[in-house]
């Protein structure tokens, strides 16, 4: 297994531009998420999904946009980038649901991105 | 709202010491909690799940206990190393379907 995989690893964008980040995970996972980590921050939820066609707004959704068409993708969209929005951003996956044994959450190595 | 805290927010010791990393929450219903080590520059690594109905994880040198009536969880380390130097962060789960609530992380270097 891959496990959850980013894309790309580093991306430098100009105010304004737009651009999607993808993760993808092969675990059969139901539950993914995004986050963005800053200095001082820690790591904040943009969105997440319980499962396909299923997303939901985390504490920090503006700017952003997610759509969850597969259970092994879940893309973030930037729709106008700005200079907040500079952070590196990771996505995240778990089996989901009520079954206690399989909800270890597993992260991808993360995207660093750069907003000009 | 859930809030996860980790004391200390940073901590240096000597190779070889055992030391214990802490971190409270305030909802004490939650459904599991999940500590990770963070290289910098890098992604997330788990080290230990706890589901509420347990008191304990071990894995090699760490163990993670729960207490979730006083909201509290210990990541204890033995016999620390340099290459243990990390950032560890603590989130907890409210069920199998929400995320994760982190807490801002204990940054530890271990002195050779």
């Amino acid at each position: 297994n891959a496990g959850v995989t980013q894309t790309p690893k580093f991306q430098v964008l100009k105010t304004g531009q737009s651009m999607t980040l993808q993760c993808a995970q092969d675990m059969n996972h139901e539950y993914m998420s995004w986050y963005r980590q800053d200095p001082g921050m820690g790591l904040r939820l943009i969105h997440y999904s319980v499962g396909a066609g299923i997303t939901d707004q985390g504490e920090v959704p503006n700017g952003y946009n997610v759509s969850r068409s597969t259970t092994e993708d879940f893309p973030l969209r930037l729709l106008s980038a700005a200079p907040s929005q500079t952070s590196v951003y990771f996505c995240a996956s778990s089996y989901g649901g009520d079954s206690r044994s399989y909800n270890e959450q597993f992260f991808g190595p993360g995207t660093r991105l750069t907003v000009l | 709202k859930q809030e996860v805290t980790q004391i200390p927010a940073a901590l240096s010791v000597p190779e070889g010491e055992n030391l214990v990393l802490n971190c409270s929450f305030t909802d004490s219903a939650i459904y599991n909690l999940q500590w990770f080590r963070q290289d910098p520059g890098k992604g997330l690594t788990s080290l230990l799940l706890i589901q509420s109905s347990q008191r304990e994880q071990t894995s090699g040198r760490l163990n993670a206990s729960l207490d979730k009536s006083s909201g509290r969880s210990t990541l204890y380390i033995a016999a620390s190393q340099p290459g243990d130097s990390a950032t560890y962060l603590c989130a907890v789960g409210d069920s199998g379907n929400t995320p994760l609530v982190f807490g801002k992380g204990t940054r530890l270097s271990v002195i050779a």
